[in-house]
């Protein structure tokens, strides 16, 4: 069966100070990662997306970058963290055309 | 963009109650999916569902997709029921690579 990790589980990094998440999928090859955020208040927000290695599309333009340096790795990076960035970012794949499956989240306050 | 609305954006329950939260959307979609956000923030997958009717236990949900909207039943509600429940859509035209677009979420509250 397929699984989705993400980590850290919480973070918290000062504003100006460099960021990297992670996000790995077990158990099937060649998927499409995503990465949304989910601000304080409830909606999800696209913000890269990926169908195969070095492939990254940006949803919206930010402070923030994406790489897909393994098919089933998926990182989110940003050189100088902002206030605005915090937030709760998730990981989702999908096998293409199907439903999208999400990974347990990272809690990022940016202080 | 497509725009998915849902309601009630909160609902308060007494344990045993049944409820019915509603999702429309703007445009033609291909797909619909049904998550609920647990406390510790993870999305489970509830449902599935571009067009028809599926049941999992005491959920089920329907999607008419030509009128676009989605409906979620919770039936005999219990206290682990409590969460946000999202609905999501993929647009139905082009090659939208599998883009989900969420609505607000609609909080619900089960009393014991």
């Amino acid at each position: 069966s397929q699984t989705i990790h993400q980590w850290p589980a919480t973070l918290v990094q000062p504003v100006g100070s460099p960021l990297s998440l992670e996000c790995t999928v077990e158990g099937t090859s060649n998927p499409n990662l995503y990465w949304y955020r989910q601000a304080a208040g409830r909606g999800l927000q696209l913000l890269f997306y990926s169908v195969g290695i070095g492939q990254i599309s940006s949803e919206v333009p930010q402070n923030l970058s994406a790489s897909r340096p393994q098919d089933r790795q998926f990182i989110l990076s940003s050189k100088k963290l902002l206030l605005s960035d915090s937030g709760f970012y998730l990981c989702a794949w999908s096998p293409g055309e199907y439903e999208q499956y999400f990974g347990p989240g990272t809690r990022l306050t940016v202080t | 963009g497509i725009q998915v609305e849902q309601s009630p954006p909160d609902l308060i329950l007494q344990e045993g109650a049944n409820s019915t939260l509603r999702c429309n959307f703007s445009d033609s979609v291909n797909n619909l999916q049904w998550f609920h956000q647990n406390p510790w923030g993870q999305l489970i997958n509830l449902f599935y569902i571009p067009s028809g009717t599926k049941q999992n236990g005491r959920l089920s949900a329907t999607t008419v997709a030509t009128e676009r909207y989605s409906l979620l039943y919770i039936s005999s509600s219990q206290t682990t029921d409590s969460g946000v429940y999202f609905c999501a859509v993929e647009l139905g035209r082009g090659s939208t690579l599998g883009r989900l677009y969420f609505g607000r979420g609609t909080q619900l509250t089960v009393w014991p």
